[in-house]
């Protein structure tokens, strides 16, 4: 079975402070994704990457950078965060090259910016 | 505009009886489209995939139909149980690209009481 682990399901940090979510995912995927979801407004792409050292921009890149060193590792890093960033944050990642392979999801990090 | 649209926003049943869930999208050129199932505090895990082609699929309780024409699909789940308790959520991917990007709905939050 695939495996994304999301390195913190719970996080509380202050505003202005830099935040670091981590992903790491078992299974060779070449693609990977950030994703946040809010009540009402479902899940909304933030980046993603389709190879190391590759960052796409997603539908709502603004205030996030990424960051993809290694093929099993995908960061999110929310340069100053803001009250307004406070949401439940899904990685997920994905096989390339086939087109009807699912996206994987981590169990997702709920993070409270205060 | 490619959108997804999903109904009813929630839903409550007894245990034991039958309900159905629809998704109604406008996305073109249409790849697939699949229904995710997520827990509470879990992240989305795929429950089946439609292509064009497919009319109905079924996955144990569950049984999907896909309407090209009429753009619409639905997920219906028979004999409920506590279980399934979650929030169900349509997805469709676009075009024939690895890289085509996915339409998420809102979801429906299914309740099933005992």
């Amino acid at each position: 079975d695939v495996k994304v682990t999301q390195s913190s399901r719970y996080l509380v940090k202050r505003t202005g402070e830099k935040v670091f979510l981590e992903c790491v995912q078992d299974m060779d995927h070449e693609n990977m994704f950030w994703y946040r979801q809010d009540p009402g407004l479902g899940l909304r792409l933030i980046y993603f990457s389709y190879d190391v050292k590759m960052k796409e921009k997603g539908d709502i890149p603004e205030g996030y950078s990424v960051s993809r060193e290694k093929k099993e590792r995908f960061s999110l890093i929310l340069e100053s965060a803001s009250t307004n960033q406070t949401s439940m944050y899904l990685c997920a990642s994905r096989r390339r090259q086939v087109i009807n392979q699912p996206q994987h999801f981590g169990d997702g990090t709920r993070l409270s910016i205060l | 505009k490619n959108q997804v649209e999903q109904s009813p926003q929630s839903l409550i049943i007894l245990e034991g009886k039958n309900c159905t869930l629809q998704c109604n999208y406008t996305v073109s050129p249409f790849s697939n489209l699949r229904w995710y199932k997520q827990d509470t505090g879990r992240g989305p895990v795929s429950l089946t995939i439609m292509t064009f082609s497919e009319n109905t699929k079924s996955n144990g309780r569950y049984t999907a139909t896909l309407d090209a024409d009429t753009k619409q699909s639905s997920l219906h789940i028979t004999a409920s149980q506590l279980s399934d308790s979650a929030s169900y959520i349509c997805v469709v991917r676009v075009g024939g690209s690895t890289l085509g990007r996915l339409y998420f709905g809102r979801g429906t939050q299914l309740t099933v009481w005992p």
